[in-house]
């Protein structure tokens, strides 16, 4: 069974750009989570999308944002890129919303300059 | 919000040993999962816990769930190369309505 798959996996952008990431899931698993990972605070949670709707959010700004499709593959978007949002961005999936386990991709390596 | 304390933040220890990590929560969590993270690559689960006192094995690895809920630890018996990386404990809350918190990483180097 082929795991999570995120593309791409590296990502340079400009400050003040938008960027766009993809996130295929397990087969059969509907439930879609973001995380992003930096050494300063580590892993945190993004959002959960489960049905192709937003179901729960972690405490980022607005300029974060996602959506997920009716195959429940998912997409993340950044909007007006600061220096800050460099980091690894981890996608997981899960068999239903608020299950467990997650299972996560390798992610997509952000860098923002 | 919910905070995970995990500790140590690093281990060296020879080939061999016995390791052992815990993490402790500021609030309830009704699931605990532990996950290794390998340099360019996305976290792997080891173990998941879903009861109070629950204690469970995978291989060399044993997890548990503590009584309070507020906390877990890892061991790792006889360590070996390949067991180096960054280990990270993962709670999830009530209802499952919130993303994981994850704590700060067991960096796990192993001297030959």
């Amino acid at each position: 069974k082929a795991g999570v798959t995120q593309t791409p996996r590296y990502l340079i952008k400009t400050r003040g750009q938008q960027v766009t990431l993809s996130c295929s899931p397990i087969s059969g698993h509907r439930s879609v989570s973001w995380y992003q990972q930096t050494p300063g605070q580590g892993l945190q949670f993004l959002f959960e999308y489960f049905s192709e709707t937003q179901r729960n959010k972690g405490n980022f700004p607005g300029r974060f944002s996602g959506r997920q499709f009716s195959n429940s593959r998912s997409e993340m978007n950044v909007s007006t890129l600061e220096l800050g949002d460099s980091a690894l961005y981890l996608c997981a999936s899960s068999l239903a919303l608020g299950s467990s386990p997650l299972h996560f991709g390798n992610g997509t390596r952000l860098t923002v300059t | 919000g919910q905070q995970l304390n995990q500790s140590p933040q690093s281990m060296f220890i020879q080939e061999g040993e016995d390791v052992s990590m815990n993490c402790t929560s500021s609030s309830i969590f009704n699931t605990w999962l532990w996950y290794k993270q390998d340099p360019g690559e996305g976290p792997v689960l080891l173990i998941a816990l879903y009861k109070a006192g629950e204690l469970t094995s995978n291989g060399r690895l044993t997890a548990q769930f503590g009584i309070t809920r507020k906390d877990s630890f890892l061991n790792i018996s006889a360590s070996i190369p390949s067991d180096v990386g960054i280990y990270f404990c993962a709670g999830r809350g009530g209802g499952g309505a919130d993303g994981l918190t994850f704590g700060k990483g067991t960096h796990l180097i192993i001297q030959p």
